[in-house]
Parts: C-alpha cells; sequence; structure tokens
C-alpha cells in the first residue's frame, strides 16, 4: 500500500524559501495534493493535482511532482504559515486515500 | 458560501455506536464525493470512508473496516458516519469533507471538525 514519506519538521528564517516533500515510489504518475493545518483549525488546501493552486492561496505557495518525490515550496515564508503542511493522493489499486505523515513548518 | 458542519460527537464507552452528521450547504451536495477523515490526539490526518455522489458506491480504510458505515441523504444534504464496536483508538476529531473532481479529487472544502473520545 501506499507510504507517502514527508520530513517531521522543517525549520525556515521569514522572507526565505521552505521545501516540503513528500516521497513515494513513482509518486509522479499520481495527482499530489497538500493541505495547511494551523493548530485548532481545520485542513485548508493550498496546492491540488501536483501545482493548481486554489483560488485565495497566495501565489508563494507552489507545487512539483517528480520521480519519486512531490515538493510543495513556499517562497517568502512568512510567520502566518506556521502550520502542519499534509500531502495527499489516490491510491487506485485499493481505492484508498492516503495521506504523508506531516511536516510543522517552523519559521524562526 | 461552500459550507460543511460536522456535529454528533461526544464521549462514548468502547463498543458502543455513535452517529456522526455532516450538514452541507452553498453548493449541489448531490452533485459531490464525500469524505470522512479523522485526527487522532497530536497525531496526522487518516483517510475513514467516501461515498459517491449517488451513494452507489462506498470505500473504508482498513482501521475501520467492517464497523463503520458511511451514508448520505441527498434529499437533506447531510452525510453521515455510522460508528460501531468502538474503540479506544477511534478517539479522534473527524472531519467531513468534500471531493472536488474524480477519484484522484482533492478533498474542499473540510468542515470544521467533531471531537469523539472513546472512554470507559
Amino acid at each position: 500500500s501506499y507510504v507517502l514519506t514527508q520530513p517531521p519538521s522543517v525549520s525556515v528564517a521569514p522572507g526565505q524559501t521552505a521545501r516540503i516533500t513528500c516521497g513515494e515510489n513513482n509518486i509522479g504518475s499520481k495527482s499530489v495534493h497538500w493541505y495547511q493545518q494551523k493548530p485548532g483549525q481545520a485542513p485548508v488546501l493550498v496546492v491540488h493535482d501536483d501545482s493548481d493552486r486554489p483560488s485565495g492561496i497566495p501565489e508563494r505557495f507552489s507545487g512539483s511532482n517528480s520521480g519519486n518525490t512531490a515538493t510543495l515550496t513556499i517562497s517568502r515564508v512568512e510567520a502566518g504559515d506556521e502550520a502542519d503542511y499534509y500531502c495527499q493522493v489516490w491510491d487506485s489499486r485499493r481505492d484508498h486515500w492516503v495521506f504523508g505523515g506531516g511536516t510543522k513548518l517552523t519559521v524562526l | 458560501q461552500v459550507q460543511l458542519v460536522e456535529s454528533g460527537g461526544g464521549v462514548v464507552q468502547p463498543g458502543r455506536s455513535l452517529r456522526l452528521s455532516c450538514a452541507a450547504s452553498g453548493f449541489t451536495f448531490s452533485s459531490f464525493g464525500m469524505h470522512w477523515v479523522r485526527q487522532a490526539p497530536g497525531k496526522g490526518l487518516e483517510w475513514v470512508a467516501v461515498i459517491w455522489f449517488d451513494g452507489r458506491k462506498k470505500y473504508y480504510g482498513d482501521s475501520v473496516k467492517g464497523r463503520f458505515i458511511i451514508s448520505r441523504d441527498n434529499s437533506k444534504n447531510t452525510l453521515y458516519l455510522e460508528m460501531n464496536s468502538l474503540r479506544i483508538d477511534d478517539t479522534a476529531v473527524y472531519y467531513c469533507a468534500r471531493a472536488r473532481g474524480g477519484a484522484a479529487a482533492h478533498f474542499d472544502p473540510w468542515g470544521q471538525g467533531t471531537p469523539v473520545t472513546v472512554s470507559s
């Protein structure tokens, strides 16, 4: 079954670029979605279908997906970006929807 | 605007049952698949179940298969999760989420969640 591997934590200074990875064999063949979750709040979609951004999400959020790694990139990081981030795919072989373990983004 | 509101959570003893509801508004509910996702305290997101827009297909996560039942009433714009034989490790915040697109769809939006505590 699909196991999406994310780093538990990523730290970055304000104004710098944060990159959060999501790994699985041949994930590049899947559509990857990314969610942001702040403490005490429900998750919010920030990138879908590898690199598409929903309306209302800043252009600073972008995504890519190739080979065995999908990446969420947050440019010009702000204090308000501090949150947990989760990747997600559909496992078509089992009709299961799978989340990565989550990455805590800390803004130094 | 599009809104999902869960209800029905609470404290329940192991082995008992509980039914969650998710009231949808602001969109044509009968046109969208719907998911339940849960989050145990201090843990990550775990997909629970999905139901197709017309209710004809349902799939479950391994940890709840055979115990939980997902259903919907399109006339009431409401999604349900019947949880049976509850276990301690079912303790979590339960979110409903709309599926955008086909099976590979993303989840958007999410409800605010309803907490379920299984404890003796």
